[in-house]
């Protein structure tokens, strides 16, 4: 099993430029989430699905869109990206249980010029 | 004020010693959860508590719910335990498992 996985691992961007950053994952769980990790704040959600079709708004969402059409993949796009969103993306899943383990990707390290 | 703080936010220690990361949280939770991130990035969960205590190894994370508080030990620390260690909390009202996270502590152990 790859676990969860991320691509692209690094990308840098121009501001206004748009990408989509993929996860994907291989052990069938149903919830699925989008976080970004900044020096001195931790992680934050940024957007999370809890199935197929479906996608909610985290703490930081603003700037962010996602799609889960597959069950497996929960796709991040940046229509227009700002240099407030260099950051560290990481993508987690996991079971549809309250407080259930979060298993995550190895991330994407992003660059907003 | 964060909903969860962690303490100390940086840890030297010599191999050897034993250590206690602590985290305090300020909302109800239906679960606790200890996380690493080693200095390639990658995260990885430890522990996810409700309470009591738990094993592992060489560590150990224990939750007492009444003083909404958590500590995280390792014992007979080395230097391969240095990473960043991360407590998150999933909320006990919140929908999707979501986590709200501590900014985590750094612990570097010198050989």
């Amino acid at each position: 099993n790859a676990g969860v996985t991320q691509t692209p691992k690094f990308r840098v961007l121009k501001t206004g430029q748009s990408m989509t950053l993929l996860c994907a994952q291989d052990m069938n769980h149903e919830y699925m989430y989008w976080y970004r990790q900044d020096p001195g704040m931790g992680l934050r959600l940024i957007h999370y699905s809890v199935g197929e079709g479906t996608t909610a708004k985290g703490e930081v969402p603003d700037g962010y869109n996602v799609s889960r059409l597959k069950k497996q993949n929960f796709l991040l796009g940046l229509e227009s990206a700002a240099p407030s969103q260099t950051s560290v993306y990481f993508c987690a899943s996991s079971y549809p249980f309250q407080g259930d383990t979060q298993y995550f990707g190895p991330g994407t390290r992003l660059t907003v010029l | 004020k964060n909903e969860v703080e962690q303490s100390p936010q940086n840890l030297t220690a010599q191999e050897g010693e034993f250590i206690t990361i602590n985290c305090s949280y300020s909302v109800g939770i239906s679960a606790l959860h200890w996380l690493q991130q080693h200095p390639g990035g990658g995260i990885v969960s430890l522990f996810m508590l409700s309470s009591g205590k738990k094993k592992h190894g060489r560590l150990i994370a224990t939750i007492n719910i009444q003083e909404k508080h958590s500590s995280l030990h390792i014992t007979a620390s080395h230097p391969r335990d240095s990473a960043v260690y991360i407590c998150a909390v999933t909320r006990g009202e919140t929908s999707g498992s979501r986590l709200t996270f501590g900014e985590g502590t750094q612990l570097t152990v010198n050989p």
